[in-house]
């Protein structure tokens, strides 16, 4: 089956400091969501991008498919920002696959 | 509704007891997905639907593990004779149309087996 790798597995920030997270797959996408994932469990939407790059505030998320990988950048990291990020994809050729996650990474941002 | 429902949040229950998940996905989307996360982990995909029917069951992880989506709407993941390794936060989302459709999660309910 499809691989999703993320790296890197923890990060440790400042505040004000920026970061990119990678999403590494193994075949071609349909569908790649990034998550953030709160202290509570929630899983919160970051950006539907199976390609381009999209941005939202201080984020912003590039994907090049043909490539099979995907970017997430924070920039001027608050402590809210902690949690873990989670990469998700739906592969291409199988329709009836739902999303596959990557194991996350982990950002803890301190003042 | 405006985003995906899940009860009971939290649900403890003795080993070898039947348990029942709901998920209320929002309204009119068509799919609908459960998945499982264990401490640590991503979440694991379980079953996926698309309309009434199971489009995706191979996640499954054996026959005590079963969910149905009568009406189309909400959707309930029914796990009998639990175990004490069934002990996870299973998750349910919803998107507007299949895989290649943006999905939303609910809150998850946290199921520990005593």
């Amino acid at each position: 089956g499809i691989q999703v790798e993320q790296s890197p597995p923890d990060l440790i920030l400042q505040e004000g400091a920026n970061s990119t997270l990678r999403c590494n797959f193994s075949d071609s996408v349909n569908n790649l969501q990034w998550f953030h994932q709160n202290p509570w469990g929630q899983l919160i939407n970051l950006f539907y991008i199976p390609s381009g790059t999209k941005q939202n505030g201080r984020l912003s998320a590039t994907t090049v498919a043909t490539e099979r990988y995907s970017l997430l950048y924070i920039s001027s990291s608050q402590t809210t920002d902690s949690g873990v990020y989670f990469c998700a994809v739906a592969l291409r050729n199988q329709a009836g696959t739902a999303l596959i996650f990557g194991k996350g990474t982990t950002l803890s941002v301190s003042s | 509704g405006a985003g995906v429902s899940q009860t009971p949040s939290n649900k403890v229950t003795e080993k070898g007891k039947y348990v029942e998940l709901r998920c209320d996905p929002i309204s009119g989307h068509t799919a609908l997905y459960w998945y499982r996360q264990s401490l640590g982990q991503g979440p694991e995909f379980l079953i996926y639907f698309q309309g009434t029917g199971a489009a995706d069951d191979s996640g499954l992880p054996n026959d005590r593990f079963f969910a149905v989506r009568p009406e189309g709407s909400v959707s309930t993941l029914k796990i009998q004779r639990t175990e004490r390794g069934d002990s996870a936060v299973y998750l349910c989302a919803s998107s507007p149309g299949g895989v290649n459709t943006e999905a939303f999660f609910g809150q998850g309910t946290r199921l520990t087996v005593v």
